[in-house]
């Protein structure tokens, strides 16, 4: 079983809808967790950083944990073409190696 | 802020050739990091640096990669040799430390013919 674990999609929706992505891990050391977003033929680009249980908003992003199901979850509203990408979720224990998942693509079609 | 620099961003070499992919990360940052993305995947550590002792290098496959940061700042990481499989973009990361937001380059994008 990976340790992180996400749907690879694709997921398609229409500009303006909101895009829900969801991960899954099993190590109960995490403390810490990202999502990047990543274009074709570049590097992830970080987008959220979250410690611990709860949520947090960033404009159009917001990024829950819940630690209690071992469950992260990227909101993105009002989602434009420009989203279109793969969205990498990341978990780290506190002196540990950083894990991914791998990737959820979106698509946000005009 | 200067980001993560990665040389070369494209690769081309033979199947039992050798490479070297180069990273400087962000100044300041402790914790480098070496990843290996195939086409569709997830990144996945190969190693892992704090200052420039190796903190995790348990997916790195020793018998064909190695990776060494000089001074604790610049790092190499080389294949030798390279087999077809090792096609994928080599990512580098860095850190203030462990268990803060990593920052990535660009990716060196490796082909094995």
């Amino acid at each position: 079983q990976k340790e992180v674990e996400q749907d690879p999609g694709p997921l398609s929706v229409p500009e303006g809808a909101i895009v829900s992505l969801n991960c899954t891990y099993s190590n109960s050391a995490f403390q810490y967790f990202m999502w990047y977003r990543q274009y074709s033929r570049k590097g992830p680009e970080l987008l959220m950083y979250t410690y611990s249980s709860g949520n947090k908003e960033d404009g159009r992003f917001t990024a829950q944990v819940d630690k209690s199901s071992k469950y992260i979850s990227l909101f993105i509203r009002d989602s434009q073409p420009s989203d279109s990408a793969t969205y990498l979720c990341a978990s780290i224990a506190a002196g540990n190696k950083l894990t991914f998942g791998g990737g959820t693509r979106v698509l946000v079609k005009p | 802020e200067a980001g993560v620099a990665q040389s070369p961003r494209y690769k081309i070499i033979e199947k039992r050739q050798s490479v070297a992919f180069w990273c400087n990360p962000i100044s300041g940052h402790a914790t480098l990091y070496w990843y290996q993305q195939i086409l569709g995947q997830g990144p996945k550590l190969l190693i892992q640096f704090q200052n420039n002792g190796v903190v995790d290098d348990s997916q790195l496959p020793k018998d064909r990669f190695s990776a060494e940061r000089l001074k604790g700042v610049d790092s190499t990481l080389k294949i030798q040799p390279a087999k077809l499989e090792d096609s994928a973009v080599y990512l580098c990361a860095s850190s203030k430390l462990t268990g803060t937001e990593a920052f990535f380059g660009q990716g060196t994008r490796l082909t094995v013919v």
